[in-house]
């Protein structure tokens, strides 16, 4: 079993629709929990951080963490075709400091 | 610099052939980690640093990937007797080493050993 798991995808959503990607993590003792954004052929750019349970929101971008669940997951509202990518998960757990990701979600939002 | 950068952006090799990798941090971070990402996939740990000793270096698959930061700046990430399973694109990422974890990546090194 993967320690974090993403869904394979491909996701597609319409323009202007929400967008939601999730995760699953198997170490409890995880701390921090990172969204990062990866354009074809370029390096992963972070999108959102999160550290404690509930909602985050930054702009049109929400990250939600339950750690009783071990799952986190990334809204995105009002999609925009600028938004096609594809979304990496990444786990910091406990006192290590690399972070383990999942294999990613490939979104396309469709104009 | 303003961010991460890694030097060569691409670099062909022969299978058996030595490859030295390079990335220069964010400027007055301290903490600089090595990935490792196959297509298709997230990238995967090698190795991390804090100030010039490797602090962690449990990802690297076997001894023939060794890494320096003598001054605690830039890395070299070094590959012995290239095999084409070595191929990948070699991310290179810093972080200010505070409580925020935040870790940000370089362009990366496409590596295709022929």
């Amino acid at each position: 079993q993967k320690e974090v798991e993403q869904n394979s995808g491909p996701l597609s959503v319409p323009e202007g629709a929400i967008a939601s990607l999730n995760c699953t993590y198997s170490d409890r003792v995880s701390q921090s929990f990172f969204w990062y954004r990866q354009y074809s052929g370029k390096s992963p750019e972070l999108i959102m951080s999160i550290y404690s349970n509930g909602d985050k929101e930054d702009g049109r971008f929400t990250a939600q963490l339950n750690k009783a669940s071990q799952y986190v997951s990334l809204l995105i509202r009002d999609s925009q075709p600028s938004d096609s990518a594809t979304y990496l998960c990444a786990v910091m757990a406990g006192s290590a400091r690399q972070l383990t990701f999942g294999s990613g979600t490939q979104l396309t939002v469709l104009p | 610099g303003a961010g991460v950068s890694q030097t060569p952006s691409n670099k062909v090799t022969e299978k058996g052939k030595y490859v030295e990798l390079r990335c220069d941090p964010i400027s007055g971070h301290t903490a600089l980690y090595w990935y490792r990402q196959s297509l298709g996939q997230g990238p995967e740990f090698l190795i991390y640093f804090q100030g010039t000793g490797a602090a962690d270096d449990s990802g690297l698959p076997n001894d023939r990937f060794f890494a320096v930061r003598p001054e605690g700046s830039v890395s070299t990430l070094k590959i012995q007797r290239t095999e084409r399973g070595d191929s990948a694109v070699y991310l290179c990422a810093s972080s200010s080493g505070g409580g925020d974890n935040i870790q940000y990546f370089g362009a990366g090194t496409r590596l295709s050993v022929l």
